[in-house]
């Protein structure tokens, strides 16, 4: 099976900038996608096709790609970035998605 | 706008079955695939697999294959997914989502139906 492999957890103060990274094989030929997740609330896309940000995201979200990593990066953390973020992509066929296990953003 | 609206939460014992329905609105509910992504207490995001509201068609992650039935009914425009011999690690949140192409491959989300598994 495909797997996505992110860090449990994030910790970084107000101001500072937070890296999560993922990585997997399959993401040397497919997209990724970054979702943020609040509790309660359903997942809302911060990235999409490795690098783009949606309209509505602010600019402090960023994404990049190197072989089989991709990285969010949340430039000048605030305190409403305090959320779960998972990677998502899918395998070689395009069928079958995956998310990555998801990493924990602690704003100190 | 796009809306997707799930059935409330659920109750059930081990070893029996949950249909969720997940009914849209919106836009041509045979153009987009659904997909069905879960979250249970403490764990992760999980896809659980995706249907083809046109012809039917399915693919199920293997964890599920054997357990999981999506289906659809395009008269009201409203997908389905039912879980079979259920556990006590089933509880979850679960999502219906559709896939709108490589910008957007869930979007949007349904509201989430709590399924909560308990002797």
């Amino acid at each position: 099976s495909y797997e996505l492999t992110q860090p449990p957890s994030v910790s970084v103060s107000p101001g500072q900038t937070a890296r999560i990274t993922c990585s997997g094989d399959a993401l040397a030929k497919q997209y990724a996608y970054w979702y943020q997740q609040k509790p309660g609330q359903a997942p809302v896309m911060v990235i999409y096709k490795d690098t783009d940000r949606p309209s509505g995201i602010p600019e402090r979200f960023s994404g990049s790609s190197s072989g089989s990593t991709v990285t969010l990066t949340i430039s000048g953390v605030q305190a409403e970035d305090e959320a779960d973020y998972y990677c998502q992509s899918a395998d070689t066929s395009d069928i079958y998605r995956v998310f990555g296990g998801g990493t924990k953003l602690t704003v100190l | 706008q796009v809306q997707l609206v799930q059935s409330g939460a659920e109750v059930k014992k081990p070893g029996a079955s949950v249909k969720v329905s997940c009914k849209t609105s919106g836009y041509t509910f045979t153009g987009h695939y659904m997909h069905w992504v879960r979250l249970a207490p403490g764990q992760g995001l999980e896809w659980m697999g995706r249907i083809n509201p046109n012809s039917g068609g399915t693919n199920y992650a293997q964890k599920f294959q054997g357990r999981v039935t999506m289906t659809r009914d395009t008269s009201i425009s409203t997908a389905y997914m039912e879980l079979s011999r259920l556990r006590s690690d089933d509880t979850a949140v679960y999502y219906c989502a559709r896939d709108d192409g490589d910008i957007y491959p869930f979007d949007p989300w349904g509201q989430g139906t709590l399924v909560t598994v308990s002797s």
